[in-house]
């Protein structure tokens, strides 16, 4: 069966910081990926989705980026962290564009 | 994406059936209706979808008016931890992404 694989569960950065999340999947090839992101009370922002590697598209212009450097990893990266930045960071996949999505169970950053 | 309307909340007895309401008034022919369910603090859960047939599965039931302008989750028998926000969305089969709005939370209250 299919798992996905996100961490840290939490992190607490400074503002100015490196950011890296990593996200894995297990069980499928060549899966769509995605990373998004949820303010508290809210509901759930696309930042970024991936059809295979090194394919990249970005849904909201922002200060963070994301890179697919293998077919079942996924990376979120900011090279200076904002108070803005603060949120719930899920990663999920899907087999095709058409079939349900996955979430992991997602990272919650504190910007300080 | 088409844009979907939901209730912020609402609220269910245990052991009874919950229906959930969503409005995608401007879906196209191509786009799914899908739906998830968010406990708090844990990713979102898939539950069902369906492009124009009525849908049902071991979690709920999902039933699309004819003109695709609406449609509704049943949990035949909600239960306490059936508690959380219900998220409806819509997405083409062309397209990898999803818009997520608010959702409904839903409490079932014993």
């Amino acid at each position: 069966s299919q798992t996905i694989h996100q961490w840290p569960a939490t992190l607490v950065q400074p503002v100015g910081s490196p950011l890296s999340l990593e996200c894995t999947v297990e069980g499928t090839s060549n899966p769509n990926l995605y990373w998004y992101r949820q303010a508290a009370g809210r509901g759930l922002q696309l930042l970024f989705y991936s059809v295979g590697i090194g394919q990249i598209s970005s849904e909201v212009p922002q200060n963070l980026s994301a890179s697919r450097p293998q077919d079942r990893q996924f990376i979120l990266s900011s090279k200076k962290l904002l108070l803005s930045d603060s949120g719930f960071y899920l990663c999920a996949w899907s087999q095709f564009s058409n079939q349900p999505q996955h979430f992991g169970d997602g990272t919650r950053l504190s910007i300080l | 994406d088409a844009k979907t309307t939901q209730p912020p909340s609402m609220d269910c007895a245990e052991g009874r059936a919950a229906n959930l309401p969503c409005n995608h008034s401007t879906i196209s022919g191509n786009e799914y209706v899908y739906w998830y369910r968010q406990i708090h603090s844990q990713g979102p859960q898939y539950i069902i979808h369906g492009l124009k047939n009525n849908e049902t599965n071991e979690m709920a039931s999902l039933i699309i008016t004819e003109d695709r302008k609406s449609s509704t989750l049943i949990l035949p028998h909600a239960t306490l931890r059936d508690t959380a926000v219900y998220y409806c969305i819509v997405r083409s089969s062309n397209a990898g992404k999803s818009t997520f709005g608010d959702g409904t939370t839903l409490t079932v209250k014993p």
